[in-house]
């Protein structure tokens, strides 16, 4: 099945910076990728819909100035937190569905973000 | 849009008993209903899904049963084991022709030796 690689799988960074999130397709042409994103001890909620080569959709609430996407091929999808707060740490997981022909969602193996 | 609804929010079990985790939605449009199991700090894991046209499906000690009416599908694990012990999301599509997922709140189950 698809595998999706993401990094990094743990970053630290300080309020204020810029951190940039990869997801990358590895064998299944990505032209749709949601990203999620995880409190503890909460559920997934969705973020944003990632399109290859157009502007990404975002979820009512979610800033996109501030959680900037890019899907320039077919294989990889960044998210890219700026200026980060500590409240923007979280889980950050992407997902790639896999399609009409075969139901299913292959998930990244998630960023976890703190910020300090 | 989609709203999914989960119970129980937390769950115990004596190991060797069933649980069983019910959620509703929505949409009726919705027609993809997959559970995930989630270990502290990892991504979810599928354990069991079903397509609209089907009312039940098993795999060994997992069973997923879907009332479309009633828009609910309920998680039964049966024999419980401790390695069970993790939170369970159910998750459904928008809605017909797309492939957003929304998840339930989750549950957290605990199997006691």
């Amino acid at each position: 099945g698809a595998v999706v690689s993401q990094h990094p799988s743990r970053v630290i960074c300080k309020s204020g910076t810029s951190v940039k999130i990869e997801c990358r397709s590895l064998d299944f042409q990505a032209t749709t990728m949601f990203w999620y994103r995880q409190f503890p001890k909460q559920s997934l909620m969705l973020m944003a819909t990632s399109n290859e080569g157009s502007k990404a959709t975002y979820e009512q609430g979610v800033e996109k100035d501030k959680f900037l996407i890019n899907h320039a091929s077919l294989t990889l999808s960044t998210l890219t937190v700026t200026s980060a707060h500590p409240e923007d740490s979280s889980f950050y997981i992407c997902t790639l569905p896999r399609g009409r022909s075969n139901y299913g969602y292959t998930f990244g193996s998630g960023t976890r973000l703190t910020v300090v | 849009g989609e709203n999914v609804e989960q119970h129980p929010s937390t769950l115990s079990v004596q190991e060797g008993d069933s649980a069983v985790i019910k959620c509703t939605y929505s949409d009726s449009a919705s027609n993809y209903f997959p559970w995930y199991k989630q270990e502290l700090g990892k991504r979810p894991q599928l354990i069991i899904d079903i397509r609209s046209n089907v009312g039940e499906k098993k795999d060994q000690r997992i069973a997923v049963t879907l009332n479309k009416t009633a828009k609910h599908f309920s998680l039964h694990i049966t024999e419980t084991q401790p390695e069970d012990s993790a939170v369970y999301f159910c998750a459904a599509t928008k809605g017909a022709g797309s492939y957003q997922l929304t998840f339930g709140k989750g549950t957290k189950l605990s199997v006691i030796p």
